[in-house]
């Protein structure tokens, strides 16, 4: 089993839906999970970093931790085209990141 | 925000030869730098752990021989892929962890490194 598991899509949704993307994984150590966005042939950039259980938001983006379920979440509100890449999650306890496989998602005009 | 840059951004080698890649923290210094790699549709793998100042750790099943690394200085790191094979074609990408500043701790991402041995 991976340690961490991210269903790599594609996801296609229209202009405007709600974007839902998740994670889970296996390692009860992990401490801090983040979301990074990877256009194509680019560097992953840093969206969204936790620490705890709950939600936090910036903007169009939630990301939401369940500890207890092992699971985690990015919404994406409104989405536009420009929204449209890979999402990567990840998680670490030592500074060593541990990535998804990434989502691909395209959000259509 | 962080910066951090790799050169070459692209890179075509003959089997056989050796290429070295470099990250740079640009703002920050960074005495910790990881280097990924990562193929098409695929994760980012980790390949091994930069330390400024001494010797670098390996991911299990990564030849520290062939992916020679040096953390020279607070701000540079650099891979060197020794005796490229077509396998080794990959996208490679560092990153640097912020030591200092309100972002420390943060992990910043260089642009990555395509590497095509033909």
């Amino acid at each position: 089993q991976k340690e961490v598991e991210q269903d790599p899509g594609p996801l296609s949704v229209p202009e405007g839906a709600i974007v839902s993307l998740n994670c889970t994984y296996s390692n009860s150590a992990f401490q801090y999970f983040m979301w990074y966005r990877q256009y194509s042939r680019k560097g992953p950039e840093l969206l969204m970093y936790t620490y705890s259980s709950g939600n936090k938001e910036d903007g169009r983006f939630t990301a939401q931790v369940d500890k207890s379920s092992k699971y985690i979440s990015l919404f994406i509100r409104d989405s536009q085209p420009s929204d449209s890449a890979t999402y990567l999650c990840a998680m670490t306890v030592t500074g060593k990141l541990i990535f998804g496989q990434g989502t691909t998602l395209q959000v259509k005009p | 925000g962080a910066v951090v840059s790799q050169h070459p951004s692209r890179v075509i080698c003959k089997s056989g030869t050796s290429v070295k890649i470099e990250c740079r923290s640009l703002d920050f210094q960074a005495t910790t730098m990881f280097w990924y790699r990562q193929f098409p549709k695929k994760s980012l793998m980790l390949m091994a752990t930069s330390n400024e100042g001494s010797k670098a750790t390996y991911e299990q099943g990564v030849e520290k021989d062939k992916f020679l690394i040096n953390h020279a200085s607070l701000t540079l790191s650099t891979l060197t892929v020794t005796s490229a094979h077509p396998e080794d074609s990959s996208f490679y990408i560092c990153s640097a962890i912020r030591t200092s500043g309100r972002s420390r701790g943060e992990q910043y991402f260089g642009p990555g490194t395509r590497l095509t041995v033909t």
